[in-house]
């Protein structure tokens, strides 16, 4: 079973920097063809594509948000990490961690969601 | 705005067919494969459309996808209660450095 569980802080304060870690398990990220993303969903809007991190370790970022993300990964561990820097309140938003297939081309099994606020 | 445009909302009634829309560019959708993504209330995205027309293991039958141009579609027959959810699609898109675009998400109400 594959399974992906996001954590970091819920509350975070203005032009902070955002860490948030992917764990998961059930599947082996150095296995061609895989990939893990971020994807973020703010209050009653639509989702936004954050991040990609394939297994031979390419990456790629939203062009609007490209100068403040960075994308880590650990396989030793099985987690994959996003970095935010320069918080502002529209950050506010669930994000998603999510498998990526590259024979689907598209996001096959996603985490629960973390919630993160900004505020001061 | 989101790159790819949905309409905002769509209904039917329990047993009917409805199709949402989304539309796109020759950068995204005209050279790109898309994928459909379910979201239930409170939960999160579900791989429903892969692949302009291919379904996952477990999605009913009843969902079928389809690309033409720069225009995709999702249909949906013999509309279910349970079938209530926001939809969205999405593509890679090539203008700039290759990235992910989603629509902006069709609500779907099961009258």
């Amino acid at each position: 079973q594959i399974t992906l569980k996001e954590s970091g802080p819920t509350l975070e304060k203005p032009t902070q920097t955002l860490t948030l870690t992917c764990s998961f398990s059930g599947f082996s990220f150095t296995s061609s063809g895989m990939g893990v993303g971020w994807i973020r969903q703010p209050p009653g809007k639509a989702l936004e594509w954050l991040a990609l991190i394939y297994w031979d370790d390419d990456k790629r970022y939203s062009p609007s948000l490209k100068t403040r993300l960075t994308i880590t990964r650990d396989t030793s561990k099985n987690q994959v990490v996003l970095t935010m820097t320069n918080l502002d309140l529209v950050d506010t938003a669930t994000y998603y961690c999510a498998k990526y297939s590259t024979g689907q081309h598209g996001f096959d099994v996603w985490g629960q969601g973390t919630t993160v606020t900004v505020s001061s | 705005q989101s790159v790819l445009t949905q309409p905002p909302s769509a209904s039917g009634t329990p047993g009917q067919s409805i199709t949402i829309s989304c539309s796109g560019s020759s950068s995204n959708i005209g050279v790109n494969t898309v994928n459909w993504y379910q979201q239930l209330p409170g939960t999160a995205p579900k791989l429903l459309i892969y692949s302009n027309n291919r379904r996952p293991s477990g999605v009913p039958a009843r969902f079928s996808g389809s690309k033409s141009d720069t225009s995709a579609s999702l249909a949906i027959s013999g509309l279910q209660s349970e079938d209530e959810a926001d939809y969205y699609c999405a593509a890679w898109d090539d203008s700039l450095s290759a990235h992910v675009v989603f629509g902006g998400g069709t609500k779907l109400t099961v009258l």
